[in-house]
């Protein structure tokens, strides 16, 4: 079992619906989450970060978080063809190392 | 403005050649990272530094060194003993290694020709 699974997509939502992401992990003493954006051939690019169970929300994204089933998700709203990236979820044991997705590709169409 | 700057962007390499990637931040942050990604894979780490003259081995460090001579530069050797060097390099920083967030370098591409 991996440290960190997400479904690889494409995941294909029209412009202007909600895009609904999905992370599960395996180590239950994960205490820090993180929701990076990656444009082929760029770098990852920090969206989000939650500590605590429940919903963050920063603008159109909102990330929640259920240390119970041991799920982390990433709600974008209003989803704009500008969205259509690589969603990479990374996970974190108190000082441990930060252990990464392998992504789930988005696609937004006009 | 502040930010991790990588160079060179492209590299491309002869097998059994070593070369090196260049980490710069001015952030102030102690610690940094390199971290590896081929196509369809997540993000693999290869070393970390948490404070200068002082790193640990990620989780596919061998044929790769780094240094840590100064806070602000953090270069990766790739030698000719990793086998399959052909990847995108990303270096990252972060305040502290704890629960801080990551921020990441534009990347590197180093291609073996």
């Amino acid at each position: 079992q991996k440290e960190v699974e997400q479904n690889s997509g494409p995941l294909s939502v029209p412009e202007g619906a909600i895009a609904s992401l999905n992370c599960t992990y395996s180590d239950r003493g994960s205490q820090s989450f993180f929701w990076y954006r990656q444009y082929s051939g760029k770098s990852p690019e920090l969206i989000m970060s939650i500590y605590s169970n429940g919903d963050k929300e920063d603008g159109r994204f909102t990330a929640q978080l259920n240390k119970a089933s041991q799920y982390v998700s990433l709600l974008i709203r209003d989803s704009q063809p500008s969205d259509s990236a690589t969603y990479l979820c990374a996970v974190r044991r108190g000082f441990q190392k930060l252990v990464f997705g392998t992504g789930t590709r988005l696609l937004v169409s006009p | 403005d502040g930010g991790i700057t990588q160079s060179p962007k492209y590299l491309f390499r002869k097998e059994g050649q070593n070369v090196t990637l260049s980490c710069e931040q001015n952030l102030n942050h102690d610690a940094m990272y390199w971290y590896r990604q081929d196509p369809g894979q997540g993000l693999r780490l290869i070393y970390y530094s948490q404070i200068v003259n002082d790193f640990q081995k990620g989780d596919i460090a061998e044929g790769y060194s780094v240094s840590r001579e100064k806070k602000e530069s953090f270069p990766l050797t790739v030698t000719s003993a990793q086998k399959n060097p052909t990847a995108f390099y990303l270096c990252a920083s972060s305040i502290s290694t704890g629960g801080n967030t990551i921020y990441f370098g534009e990347g590197s591409w180093l291609t073996v020709v």
